[in-house]
């Protein structure tokens, strides 16, 4: 049971290149998440999914894209990396959109640098 | 300023010692989740609370919501090196008791906390 699996762990970039930020779940769970955690300010949410087909903005969705053709898979694309994007990007999966007992399982990250 | 703020941001107390840890805000919280992360690796669900006056205890970590569900605390009872690392609130902060936010989390900005032997 691997839970929620992000690749890379580490990646740098030049300004202008584009990559994707690949996260799968094997939980079966509908809800999925990707946040940046910046130094000192928390987690900001920028794309979440209800289910398979249905994606939608969070707090600072600019810059990136996702999408979600199957419900394990919901990959987070930059386009055209800035340095503001240097950041680590976490994704998060939840089987109903409040779980008390088990939160959201988060996965181990990928801390991305845009040089 | 952060909706959702976290004191102390950081924390350094000795082994044994009892600790809390602050999430505040000026609105309703319909759902307060803590989770504890350490350096370099993902978040760890600690628990979560929704009713006014909750109280959940796992090991020496006990966390509150207070009856106006605005203020969750987060203590940790005699302090051991295993509890470093960083400490964060994360609250479902929809604009009414009716309404979803889908699941998504407004993040306080974290509280580090060192442990020392």
């Amino acid at each position: 049971n691997a839970g929620v699996t992000q690749t890379p762990k580490f990646r740098i970039l030049k300004i202008g290149q584009s990559m994707t930020l690949q996260c799968t779940q094997d939980m079966n769970h509908n809800y999925m998440y990707w946040y940046r955690q910046d130094p000192g300010m928390g987690l900001k949410l920028i794309y979440y999914s209800v289910g398979a087909g249905i994606t939608d903005k969070g707090e600072v969705p600019n810059g990136y894209n996702v999408s979600r053709s199957t419900t394990e898979d919901f990959p987070l694309r930059l386009e055209l990396a800035a340095p503001s994007q240097t950041s680590v990007y976490f994704c998060a999966s939840s089987y109903t959109h409040r779980s008390p007992n088990y939160g959201y399982t988060f996965g181990s990250g990928t801390r991305l640098t845009v040089v | 300023s952060q909706e959702l703020e976290q004191s102390p941001q950081s924390l350094i107390v000795q082994e044994g010692k009892n600790l809390t840890i602050n999430c505040t805000s000026s609105k309703t919280l319909y759902g307060l989740y803590w989770y504890k992360q350490k350096y370099g690796e993902g978040l760890i669900f600690l628990m979560m609370l929704q009713k006014g006056g909750e109280e959940k205890s796992h090991e020496k970590i006990t966390a509150k919501l207070d009856e106006k569900k605005q203020q969750s605390s987060l203590h940790i009872t005699a302090s051991q090196p295993s509890h470093a690392g960083i400490y964060l609130c994360g609250a479902d902060m929809r604009t009414n008791a009716g309404g979803t936010s889908y699941g998504k989390l407004t993040f306080g900005q974290g509280t580090i906390l060192t442990v020392h032997p």
